[in-house]
């Protein structure tokens, strides 16, 4: 069984520092992991996604996230935070073989304080 | 920009009731899914399909049915609805099994049952 852990329930930055949201899994074999935003009463939207290759990848909106294979992590970054970043975010999960959906973390909101 | 369509963005509807969720998809996309999402929980796979007439269990079918008669049509069934399947309900398409597995969402259907 595949399983996402988003530790914080919501972070707090204030606009002009840099962000991070955390984010660990579990998966048989090798991961395909992705992040998405979701604005109040909107479907998701998809931010970025790590398959393979460069640890580090950068996304929509100035966000990245680094793939840490030994401490199955995909935090997901932003250098500098802006008040329009307040969202919903959530990490997901699938393996490279078997079930084709994803598994959803439980979400961790961010807000932005000017 | 692939567009997933869901008909309703909210229902109030009765115990007991029988209740469709529709969602159609513009990119013959070969996969569908459903996903109910709830405060703490994030989100949770329902059912989703490969390929018309096919489906597959989630996590959490009990109680729910679908049907894909056609490839851009994928729909939710509550056999008889009761309160606690009042949440938020998704919609997501994606290319075929060989594709990483990027979902492309709908805005969602809040279905409240009274």
């Amino acid at each position: 069984a595949q399983s996402v852990a988003q530790p914080e329930d919501q972070v707090n930055v204030a606009e002009g520092n840099p962000l991070t949201v955390k984010c660990t899994y579990s998966v048989s074999g090798n991961p395909y992991l992705f992040w998405y935003v979701q604005y109040p009463n909107r479907g998701l939207q998809f931010l970025l996604k790590y398959i393979t290759g460069d640890n580090l990848v950068k996304g929509s909106y100035g966000f990245e996230a680094e793939f840490n294979k030994s401490q199955t992590s995909f935090h997901l970054k932003k250098p500098s935070a802006l008040v329009s970043d307040s969202a919903l975010y959530f990490c997901a999960v699938r393996a490279y073989t078997g079930r084709r959906a994803l598994t959803f973390g439980s979400g961790t909101r961010l807000q932005v304080q000017p | 920009d692939v567009k997933v369509t869901q008909s309703s963005r909210y229902l109030v509807k009765r115990t007991g009731e029988k209740v469709f969720l529709e969602c159609v998809q513009d990119m013959d996309h070969e996969n569908m899914f459903w996903y109910r999402q709830d405060p703490g929980l994030g989100l949770r796979l329902i059912y989703f399909s490969y390929d018309v007439k096919m489906k597959e269990k989630g996590d959490i079918p009990e109680g729910y049915s679908v049907s894909r008669e056609k490839k851009e049509r994928f729909s939710l069934i509550l056999e008889s609805a009761s309160t606690n399947q009042t949440s938020m309900y998704l919609c997501a398409s994606s290319f075929s099994i060989t594709n990483t597995g990027e979902l492309f969402f709908g805005e969602g259907s809040r279905l409240t049952v009274l």
